[in-house]
This record gives structure tokens, C-alpha cells and sequence, in this order.
């Protein structure tokens, strides 16, 4: 299995705050994204990363920034979480642009 | 922009059936295709793609074929497990970027004894 470890797992919060979820890989992959997973949509890509300090915008990147300053950290944030971002996100990870994605075990967040 | 559409689920299955996911797609261009696979609490992983049209993916016994003419990509398996219970989800890259994908719904497969 690809070493990709997400944190937390699990985290409950409030309208409002804010909210980093972090992914974490010891593959030296270059290349990572965040997805959000919602029933009847799939999985949809937020933000990715093609090298430290290089992101770019997804598909639905409204509400969320993201950072990478390590090869082997990126970090997904929520400035003002909201209700409709309760959601299962997941990173990923792929050596090149046409490889696989390997995928973490994703952070089930709840903004009540 | 680019879509996926897949078949209706939850699909319930006994053990040894045949199995079909249908996915449909709309792109511009050549895509490539996949399915992926969730297993209960894990995250994907890809389980066969397929990158021009006639081409056949194929591993563990599943099976997809690239129809462009009627651009599809139907996921099927002859005889299938208790442990291919699992969400199935149909997906396309646009481009050469195999990480930016549009995923469908996802199809939930459950196989009994």
C-alpha cells in the first residue's frame, strides 16, 4: 500500500471555524490532490499539487485553499467551514500525470 | 465539460452471478477511462482502465471495454465473490493528467452467499 496518511480522521466542528485537514505521503510522489466524496456526486476535485508550491484549482475549489511548502505535506483548509462542506475528503497521490492515483483513507468531517 | 453517468444502484447480487456496472460518458476529445474501487472504509483504489477506444482494461476477473462510438465504458465480471462487495465508480481523464478526474456517482455492489 502507498504510505499516505491522513489526519484526522475524524473531526466534528462548528459553522465558522476553521478547519486543516493535513495528507501526509512518504512515496516522493510529486503530484497530490484533495477530493471531497458526496452521495450522488462522486468523488470531485477540490485543489491539487504538482510540486512544492505549485497548486492549482479544481473543480469545486470555492471555500478551500490549500498549501504545500514539504514534498510530503499537503494541507487542505477550510477558512470558514460551512454546512454544505460536510463531506469525506480524500488526498491522493500519483507519481507522474499519467499515473495512477493512489488514494488515502479519508478524514470524515461533520461542520454542524 | 466532461460527465459520467452511472447505472442506478444498489445492485444485489448472489455469489457466482454475472455482474454488469453500466457507465456512460460525455468528453471532448480522447479520453481515458477507469474504474476504481472502495472497499468498507478504505479510499480507492484503481482497479482497470483504458486509454483509446477498443481498448480492453482488464484484472481480477472484471472487465471494461472503450466504446467510443457509443461512449461507454460497462464494468462486468462472469462469476462474482462475497469480497467484490465494494462501491464501483466510473471515471474519466480529459487529458494526459490521470490525477484530474470526473468521477460518476459510484455504484454499490453487494453479493451475497
Amino acid at each position: 500500500d502507498a504510505g499516505i496518511t491522513q489526519s484526522p480522521r475524524h473531526k466534528v466542528t462548528e459553522t465558522g471555524t476553521p478547519v486543516t485537514l493535513r495528507c501526509h505521503q512518504t512515496e516522493n510522489h510529486r503530484y497530490m490532490y484533495w477530493y471531497r466524496q458526496d452521495p450522488g456526486h462522486g468523488l470531485r476535485l477540490i485543489h491539487y499539487s504538482y510540486g512544492v508550491k505549485d497548486t492549482d484549482k479544481g473543480e469545486v475549489s470555492d471555500g478551500y485553499s490549500v498549501s504545500r511548502s514539504k514534498t510530503e505535506d499537503f494541507l487542505l483548509t477550510l477558512e470558514s467551514a460551512t454546512s454544505s462542506q460536510t463531506s469525506v475528503y480524500f488526498c491522493a497521490i500519483s507519481e507522474s500525470t499519467n499515473e495512477k492515483l493512489f488514494f488515502g483513507s479519508g478524514t470524515q468531517l461533520s461542520v454542524l | 465539460g466532461n460527465s459520467v453517468t452511472q447505472m442506478e444502484g444498489p445492485v444485489t447480487l448472489s455469489e457466482e452471478a454475472f455482474l454488469t456496472i453500466n457507465c456512460t460518458y460525455t468528453a471532448t476529445g480522447y479520453p481515458s477511462l477507469f474504474w476504481y474501487v472502495q472497499y468498507p472504509g478504505e479510499g480507492l483504489q484503481l482497479l482497470l482502465k483504458a486509454t483509446k477506444a477498443d481498448d480492453k482494461g482488464s484484472n481480477k476477473g472484471f472487465e471494461a471495454t472503450y466504446r467510443k462510438e457509443t461512449t461507454s465504458f460497462h464494468l462486468e465480471k462472469g462469476s462474482v465473490q462475497v469480497s467484490d462487495s465494494a462501491v464501483y465508480f466510473c471515471a474519466l481523464a480529459g487529458g494526459t493528467s490521470y490525477g484530474k478526474l470526473t468521477f460518476g456517482q459510484g455504484t454499490i455492489l453487494t453479493v451475497h452467499p
